[in-house]
Order: structure tokens, then C-alpha cells, then sequence
């Protein structure tokens, strides 16, 4: 079984910090994908990262995928309280009894304070 | 339709009685997933459907769920015989698939069910 562990669970912030989520595993995934959750809503795809060693920027958040391909990482910049929210990484795998479904994290509880 | 629609929103049933959830894919996706998701936590993987392929339903927790896809569209999930531990919010997600799982879910606002 993958499992993936996300660390922190509960992150709470002043509007202006920097943070990491950190997203580990002992299995090596062909993708892995961070979502962002908001109350009432499901989960919202913030980006796919593919390739080892891959970094990805999307405005004040990047992404990093592991060279090993088994770990992630969201940084946040400037944090804002819009940013408030659940984020989720999950992984996929090409092949075994995972093929062509997710992995999810337990998620990391965003709260930023203004 | 633009997004994944999910119905009910909101479900409150007595324990004992038996509940289906509802869930209309993104056009044109032929994967299409349910999920649940207890307070606040992570998302726990309970059946997949692709394409014509026999589901894959080894995450459902008991054989009071199941789940059918009709023309390989619309997905209902039905949990017969509510138990309290059932309640917890039923995300259902679509999606193109490709060989390396690449491509990301649309997930719908999933239907909140409690059993009382």
C-alpha cells in the first residue's frame, strides 16, 4: 500500500509569513499533484509535477517534486488570507494495484490570520 | 456539463436506512472516482470506474456500499443499511486519464451525509 504523510497537519500563520507543507513517501510516484480545499467545496487542482527535481511556480506558491521522485514540497510566499484552506498532495503510479487512481496525503490545515 | 455535479448536497438519514448519492461526470472523461472524506482530513479511496474496464472496488469499507456507472456516464453510489460511522462528506471525481496518471481530478462539492 502508498502511503503518502503530510506534514504539518495544522499550519496557522500571520498574512506576510513564509511556510512549507511537506508531502513524504517511501514509494516512488510518476506524478504527484497538490489540491487546495476550501469549506463546502471539493478539492481544487493547483498543479502536476512530473518529473524529478521538477520545480513549479504559480504566482506566491512553488512546487517542488523530489529527484528520488518519493517526496514534494509547497512553499508558500508573503502568505495571504486568501491562501486559508486544506492542501492536499496526492501521487500517482503508471503501473501496480495503484494504476490510475490517487494516492491522497491527510492534508495540511492552512489557517492564515490577517 | 462545465463541472462535476454531485446530489444531494446534503443528506440526513436515519441509521438503518439505505441512502444513494448521485454523480454526473465532466463530459468526455472516462474516469470517474469516488472518494470519502471525514472532517477536515484526507480522502479515503473507495471505487474507481474506467472506461468499459471492470471497476476497481477494493476500497469500498464494506459490502453495504456499492457503486454502479450507467453508459458510462452518471455514477450512483449506494450505501444500503446507514451506519453512524458512515457519515462523513462523498466526493465523487472525473477525469481524462492517461497512461502516467497525469492528469488532475475535477472533483464535485460532494454530498455531506449524516446518519442520525
Amino acid at each position: 500500500t502508498q502511503l503518502l504523510e503530510q506534514s504539518p497537519q495544522f499550519l496557522s500563520i500571520q498574512e506576510g509569513e513564509n511556510l512549507t507543507v511537506y508531502c513524504n513517501s517511501s514509494s516512488v510516484f510518476s506524478s504527484l499533484q497538490w489540491y487546495r480545499q476550501e469549506p463546502g467545496e471539493g478539492p481544487v487542482l493547483l498543479v502536476t509535477v512530473v518529473t524529478g527535481g521538477e520545480v513549479k511556480k504559480l504566482k506566491r506558491l512553488t512546487f517542488q517534486f523530489g529527484d528520488a521522485r518519493k517526496d514534494s514540497s509547497l512553499h508558500i510566499t508573503a502568505a495571504q488570507p486568501g491562501d486559508t484552506g486544506l492542501y492536499l498532495c496526492a501521487g500517482a503510479n503508471a503501473g501496480g494495484t495503484s494504476y490510475g487512481k490517487l494516492t491522497f496525503g491527510q492534508g495540511t490545515i492552512l489557517t492564515v490570520h490577517p | 456539463g462545465a463541472g462535476v455535479s454531485q446530489s444531494p448536497s446534503n443528506k440526513v438519514t436515519e441509521k438503518g436506512k439505505d441512502v444513494e448519492l448521485r454523480c454526473d461526470p465532466i463530459s468526455g472523461h472516462t474516469a470517474l472516482y469516488w472518494y470519502r472524506q471525514s472532517l477536515g482530513q484526507g480522502l479515503e479511496f473507495l471505487i474507481y470506474f474506467q472506461g468499459n474496464s471492470a471497476p476497481d472496488k477494493s476500497g469500498l469499507p464494506s459490502d453495504r456500499f456499492s457503486a454502479e456507472r450507467t453508459g458510462g456516464s452518471v455514477s450512483t453510489l449506494t450505501i444500503q443499511r446507514t451506519q453512524q460511522e458512515d457519515s462523513a462528506v462523498y466526493l465523487c471525481a472525473s477525469s481524462r486519464w492517461g497512461l502516467n496518471g497525469n492528469y488532475g481530478y475535477t472533483f464535485g462539492s460532494g454530498t455531506r451525509l449524516t446518519v442520525v
